[in-house]
């Protein structure tokens, strides 16, 4: 079965300090896909990254960074430099692919608090 | 223009009665969902329609009843609300491959009083 673990449930950092938010999961596919969603105080979701489990590449977006490891089943984000902008709650997520269109498996997320 | 839209955002309503929300996406998309996310932020499938079929429904109680009159559109219907139906509802859509992510609407805050 499918499931992703984010350990961290808050985060307090100040500003300008680099902060990474954990994600590990797991899954019997070979392929498959992890994502990273953002909630700002707001309410609503907004995608930031898709990575397939072919692709081990760490991405660079900005100040945003990711880092894929399937040795460790792990998909960590990195804030860098953070700001007040960045406090929200950060949710990992997983889809099988092989089973046709699967949806996204989330974990219970990360709150991160930036502080000025 | 709104890629997926959903109405009402805030919805209070008292125990026992019958609500909708609506859901409409201008993506293309062939996959819609709802999500739910209770008071500790925990997101969690409720249905996937594909093409206007249902094709997940992960153990709701029967009193919800999503509806898909096309595949621009997924309803859900709540009868006889209770006040642990109280969640923030999430509509989504998404291409019809399983890799793409999921766009997702603003959400409906439903509280039961």
């Amino acid at each position: 079965a499918q499931k992703v673990t984010q350990a961290q449930t808050e985060i307090s950092v100040v500003e300008k300090e680099d902060v990474t938010l954990d994600c590990v999961y797991e899954t019997r596919d070979t392929t498959y896909y992890l994502f990273w969603y953002k909630q700002p105080p707001s309410g609503e979701l907004v995608f930031l990254i898709r990575r397939n489990s072919f692709d081990e590449q760490n991405e660079i977006s900005g100040r945003y960074s990711w880092n894929f490891q399937k040795s460790t089943s792990s998909f960590n984000f990195t804030i860098t430099a953070s700001q007040v902008v960045d406090s929200a709650v950060y949710f990992c997520a997983l889809s099988e692919a092989q089973r046709g269109n699967t949806p996204l498996v989330f974990g219970k997320g990360t709150r991160l608090s930036v502080i000025a | 223009d709104t890629a997926v839209s959903q109405t009402p955002k805030y919805l209070v309503t008292q125990m026992g009665n019958d609500k909708s929300i609506k859901c409409e996406q201008n993506l293309g998309h062939d996959t819609m969902y709802w999500y739910k996310q209770d008071s500790k932020k925990f997101l969690k499938i409720m249905f996937s329609y594909n093409n206007k079929e249902l094709i997940i429904n992960e153990t709701v109680p029967n009193r919800f009843s999503p509806k898909s009159p096309d595949k621009a559109h997924l309803n859900l219907h709540i009868n006889s609300l209770e006040l642990g139906d109280s969640a923030v509802y999430f509509c989504a859509s998404s291409q019809n491959r399983g890799y793409t992510e999921a766009f997702f609407g603003q959400g409906t805050r439903l509280t039961v009083v």
